[in-house]
């Protein structure tokens, strides 16, 4: 079955440690996305990639890298610059459908900072 | 400044129907999306709209008026497993989606 896969599901850090989310999709979307959803807030851009080798900073970018060396694969490096790095991460690839540009998310992935 | 507006919760009996209510303010508008969210889960596309009127999908309808930046999505004959997150997401100017912050929906038996 084609989908998103996010690891690690859970993942514990302590501070000053740099952590980085995978994210690998099979569906063959050119476009891929990483997310942060905190409670009560909708969700907030982090970095954005509508193309292998390249990538934009969304809304909220400091603190966090990408990389897109392969069409699959989008990993999310959180640094320890990231002040309040806790958070729900859920990564995203897209297609246009009937002119929409329809998201597909993975799993999620939960960052606590202990 | 962006803005997405939803209900933070909702609270509806199973088989009746329930209305979720979104008011939008973007800069240009290039369609509106609802996606459903289960606790923990990942966010489901469920439906999208781009012109006035009514979407109807199942048991679930979805509403746009673009004069007013106002949208509703319908859910008759509720099932306990529609209780969930609905997040209301409008693609602005740029094609950058800018989401609500979700509606909580409890689905009482």
């Amino acid at each position: 079955d084609g989908g998103i896969t996010q690891s690690p599901k859970y993942l514990f850090r302590k501070e000053g440690q740099n952590v980085t989310l995978s994210c690998e999709q099979n569906l063959n979307h050119d476009a891929m996305y990483w997310y942060r959803q905190d409670p009560g807030q909708g969700l907030r851009l982090i970095y954005y990639s509508q193309i292998v080798n390249d990538f934009q900073k969304g809304d909220i970018a400091e603190g966090y890298s990408v990389s897109r060396e392969k069409k699959e694969s989008f990993p999310l490096t959180v640094t320890s610059a990231q002040k309040n790095p806790t958070a729900f991460y859920l990564c995203a690839s897209s297609i246009v459908v009937s002119g929409a540009n329809v998201l597909t998310f993975g799993a999620g992935s939960r960052l606590t900072v202990l | 400044g962006q803005n997405i507006d939803q209900p933070t919760e909702m609270t509806a009996t199973e088989g009746a129907i329930v209305q979720i209510n979104c008011t939008y303010q973007t800069s240009g508008f290039n369609g509106l999306f609802w996606y459903q969210q289960h606790a923990g889960e990942a966010p489901t596309f469920l439906s999208y709209n781009v012109l006035d009127g009514l979407e109807e999908k199942g048991r679930f309808s979805s509403f746009l008026s673009r004069s007013k930046g106002y949208s509703y999505l319908l859910l008759k004959e509720l099932q306990m497993k529609d209780s969930a997150s609905y997040l209301c997401a409008v693609s602005d100017s740029n094609y950058q989606l800018i989401w609500g912050a979700g509606t909580k929906l409890i689905i009482k038996p």
